[in-house]
């Protein structure tokens, strides 16, 4: 059974930074581009960021390019995500969602990410 | 950016009722359109795929149908776990993927 386990969100001032954590199981995650997902309070989900299976090609949404970076460590079956100079605005449930050529099949629970002040 | 625009906003359907979903892209997507539903407090789960296949386990009572610009979930005989958020969301411009905002199914 896919698994897919984030971590890593909470409170943190406008400017600050977090570090998003997601454990992969259940398949051969090294063979899988993952991405980050966010959905703010009522609404609908966001695409933010995707990594090859390789580590070595990266996506952004124009929204977070520059203050965000996404990375893996497949002996670890791990996707990380640095949020640098967050912003009110990225308030949100962060998921890491597994793409194939059909859409998200799989998601993680998600992790919460609040900025405020 | 391809914008997604479901209607209604909300669908006030009874039990046993059919309920039709609509989803129009803002340019033509192939046939490269998913739905999700959304539960509170869960992740979205992947209902159809390619327009109209179903994903793994997904009942044959929701069915999918469109292609181009306007799509259609139908869900032919509403159950009480049947009632949610719906999103579409096209594949087309790998890998910027847009969402819809959503259609609320709720009791009437």
């Amino acid at each position: 059974e896919v698994q897919l386990v984030e971590s890593g969100g909470g409170l943190v001032r406008p400017g600050g930074s977090l570090r998003l954590s997601c454990a992969a199981s259940g398949f051969s995650f090294s063979t899988y581009g993952m991405n980050w997902v966010r959905q703010a309070p009522g609404k609908g989900p966001e695409w933010v960021s995707y990594i090859g299976s390789s580590g070595s090609a990266t996506h952004y949404a124009d929204s977070v390019r520059g203050r965000f970076t996404i990375s893996r460590d497949n002996p670890k079956n791990s996707l990380y995500l640095q949020m640098n100079s967050l912003r009110v605005e990225d308030t949100a449930m962060y998921y890491c969602a597994r793409a194939t050529k059909s859409g998200y099949d799989s998601w993680g629970q998600g992790t919460l990410v609040t900025v405020s002040s | 950016e391809i914008v997604m625009t479901q209607s209604p906003a909300t669908l006030s359907v009874s039990p046993g009722e059919r309920a039709t979903l609509s989803c129009r892209a803002s340019q033509s997507v192939s046939n490269n359109l998913a739905w999700y539903q959304q539960k509170p407090g869960q992740a979205p789960r992947l209902l159809i795929y390619g327009a109209s296949t179903r994903a793994t386990g997904i009942p044959a009572r929701f069915s999918g149908s469109g292609s181009g610009t306007e799509f259609t979930l139908t869900i032919s005989s509403l159950q009480s776990e049947d009632f949610a958020v719906y999103y579409c969301q096209h594949y087309d411009d790998w890998p910027r993927w847009t969402f819809g905002q959503g259609t609320k199914v709720e009791i009437k």
